[in-house]
């Protein structure tokens, strides 16, 4: 069975410093590996996803994720995090030859960004 | 501008009184989904649907009806409410395919229900 685990509820940052944001999954084969953010009241907003090729993936507003498959992670990161950052962020998979168009997500994770 | 929309934005209702969440997308999507989002329990899909009159269910379906009558619009009903189904929901859609570009959903802004 497929599923994605967010291990932290919250992840706190002081303004200026680096963030990472975790995310495991488990898939029988290949990954697409999604990243979405959600700010209050609002719904979900696409941020980056990795399907193949480069391990790195960049994505909106400054964001990056690694894919690694050895270690079946794909941990979001920013260098500089921003009051502005703040927010519910959710790891989403599903598995290449997986149901077309279902995406498991994670539990999420509230990031919190003080000045 | 692209987008899916839902409404109402809010509902307060009481229990037994069905009632209709509407979904609708312009981007042409073939893939549509419904979602609910409880604390603690991140995004729980409901239904989905592949294409027309081609629907299916996701985790949590009891409770819940869908239709796909035509390919922008998804509605979500609830024949009878009751307090389990307080929550937020969000609509989704996307492309389908494996192609570079596809894959990626676009939801909705939600709607906050809340049964009485």
């Amino acid at each position: 069975a497929q599923s994605v685990a967010q291990p932290e509820d919250q992840v706190n940052v002081a303004e200026g410093n680096p963030l990472t944001v975790k995310c495991t999954y488990s898939v029988s084969g290949n990954p697409y590996l999604f990243w979405y953010v959600q700010y209050p009241n609002r719904g979900l907003q696409f941020l980056l996803k990795y399907i193949t090729g480069d391990n790195l993936v960049k994505g909106s507003y400054g964001f990056e994720a690694e894919f690694n498959k050895s270690q079946t992670s794909f941990h979001l990161k920013k260098p500089s995090a921003l009051v502005s950052d703040s927010a519910l962020y959710f790891c989403a998979v599903r598995a290449h030859g997986g149901s077309q168009g279902n995406l498991i997500f994670g539990k999420g994770t509230k990031l919190s960004v003080k000045p | 501008e692209a987008q899916v929309t839902q409404n109402p934005r809010y509902l307060i209702t009481v229990t037994g009184k069905k009632l209709t969440v509407t979904c609708s997308q312009n981007m042409n999507h073939e893939y549509m989904s419904w979602y609910r989002q409880d604390p603690g329990l991140g995004l729980r899909q409901i239904y989905y649907s592949m294409n027309v009159e081609v629907t299916d269910k996701g985790d949590v379906p009891e409770g819940y009806k869908v239709s796909r009558k035509e390919k922008r619009n998804f509605p979500l009903i609830l024949e009878s409410p009751s307090p389990n189904q307080t929550s937020l929901y969000f609509c989704a859609s996307s492309l389908l395919g494996t192609a570079r570009g596809r894959e990626t959903q676009y939801f909705g802004p939600g709607t906050r229900l809340l049964v009485l």
